[in-house]
């Protein structure tokens, strides 16, 4: 079945930048990457999504290259509040059917 | 807005009974579905609707069945409790595919003993 691959945990340091790419090679040709960030006993919440170069909002940025395979999440200067699991997101396709699946996240440990 | 109202937000079941994890959106979302998160795990997709009246599996649906009779209700049925189930139990609902949202639920957190 297909899904995204991401790194299984990273530790940064308060002020720093994190880069957290997920890899997603049977993404359909019409959708969209969205990155999700979970805290513990809280649904999932929506961070950043795009389709394809790069997105920015007030809280991160996304590059997409032109093959879509991947994309990569940057968190500019991260802060002690920033340690929860990230997600991305893709609408896959597997033996023709779509289905959103998620990878196993990428648990990030901010430090002090 | 409610956004997607999942209820209950915990129970406690035993081994072979059965129970219904309600779920509701009052956004007219198509998309629907369900996740099951294990402690320390990610989600896994259980089942997954893109409209009334279409179910289809997704990675993990045994023991679990489900139904789309209107656009707001995606109910999750388990059929006989087993200890495998206990999870914390995501609804997910979304406009449709492309550039859009997924809302998630608070979830509801089952325990079989």
């Amino acid at each position: 079945l297909a899904k995204t691959t991401q790194p299984i945990s990273m530790d940064s340091y308060e002020g720093q930048e994190v880069n957290i790419t997920c890899s997603h090679n049977n993404i359909a040709t019409n959708d969209y990457i969205t990155w999700y960030q979970q805290f513990p006993s809280q649904g999932p919440r929506f961070i950043i999504q795009g389709y394809k170069t790069k997105v920015t909002n007030e809280v991160a940025s996304l590059f997409i290259p032109a093959d879509r395979k991947s994309s990569t999440l940057s968190l500019p200067r991260v802060s002690l509040s920033d340690t929860a699991v990230y997600y991305c997101l893709a609408y896959l396709t597997t033996s023709g059917t779509y289905k959103y699946i998620f990878g196993t996240g990428t648990r990030l440990k901010v430090l002090a | 807005n409610a956004g997607v109202t999942q209820t209950p937000k915990f129970q406690v079941l035993k081994t072979g009974q059965s129970m219904t994890l309600q779920c509701a959106q009052d956004m007219n979302h198509e998309y629907m579905s369900w996740y099951r998160q294990d402690p320390g795990m990610g989600l896994r997709l259980i089942h997954y609707s893109v409209g009334a009246g279409i179910t289809d599996q997704g990675e993990v649906p045994n023991g679990y069945n489900v139904s789309r009779s209107t656009t707001e209700d995606f109910p999750l049925r388990l059929l006989s409790a087993a200890p495998s189930q206990t999870s914390v139990y995501f609804c997910a609902s979304s406009y449709g595919t492309g550039e859009n949202t997924i809302y998630f639920g608070e979830g509801s957190w089952l325990t079989v003993v």
